[in-house]
């Protein structure tokens, strides 16, 4: 069974509008953690957030922030003010049972 | 610091060959994976070990695959024989507890003709 559903597969923005990313994750372990990755066209993936299944406060750093509901399993993910170095594929992640699970991903392109 | 290390990056190798690749963790780091990247399947975990055990090989596809961490800063994958299906990018990761967040190499991308 799919543990994180990213159902957006690509979005187009232009430079400056904000992007959110939507992700729904499944797991029956009361303590997970979530994660935000980027894989930018040079092919690495870079970490961005983390956050743990017992702290719901949603915060802000930088032209990133980050949505998490418990209720509905939910970890969405904005980027403020879009830059086109933003363009990207950015994957969500559940972290139970010591394994880190993937969602397929969602590509985002920056137009100028 | 330097960050997870895999070699090679690109390989390219007929059908039938074996194929070694290799990661070095981030020292310290008690928790190693690797996952495999194509476009049809995504982002696998193939195996993960824990202070150099396998823990988890239930996502290695066949017997053509195995892996090894001979100690804490080595690890292999080998596919003995390659096949086309193989080709895909091979992450290796490495984390400092169970919790939390996987530190990825740059990959290493296969091609099996």
């Amino acid at each position: 069974a799919q543990k994180v559903t990213q159902a957006q597969t690509e979005i187009s923005v232009v430079e400056k509008e904000d992007v959110t990313l939507d992700c729904v994750y499944e797991t029956r372990d009361t303590t997970y953690y979530l994660f935000w990755y980027k894989q930018p066209p040079s092919g690495e993936l870079v970490f961005l957030i983390r956050r743990n299944s017992f702290d719901e406060q949603n915060e802000i750093s930088g032209r990133y922030s980050w949505n998490f509901q418990k209720s509905t399993s939910s970890f969405n993910f904005t980027i403020t003010a879009s830059q086109v170095v933003d363009s990207a594929v950015y994957f969500c992640a559940l972290r139970d049972d010591y394994k880190l699970s993937f969602g397929a991903g969602t590509t985002v392109t920056v137009r100028a | 610091d330097a960050g997870v290390i895999q070699s090679p990056r690109h390989e390219v190798t007929e059908m039938g060959q074996e194929v070694t690749l290799r990661c070095k963790p981030i020292s310290g780091h008690d928790y190693l994976f690797w996952y495999r990247q194509t476009m049809m399947r995504g982002l696998e975990l193939l195996i993960y070990f824990n202070n150099n055990v396998p823990i988890d090989d239930s996502g290695m596809p066949e017997d053509r695959f195995s892996a090894k961490m001979p100690n804490a800063s080595f690890s292999t994958l080998k596919i003995q024989p390659s096949e086309p299906r193989d080709s895909a990018v091979y992450f290796c990761a490495s984390s400092l507890e169970n919790t939390g967040e996987l530190f990825f190499g740059e990959g290493s991308r296969l091609t099996v003709l």
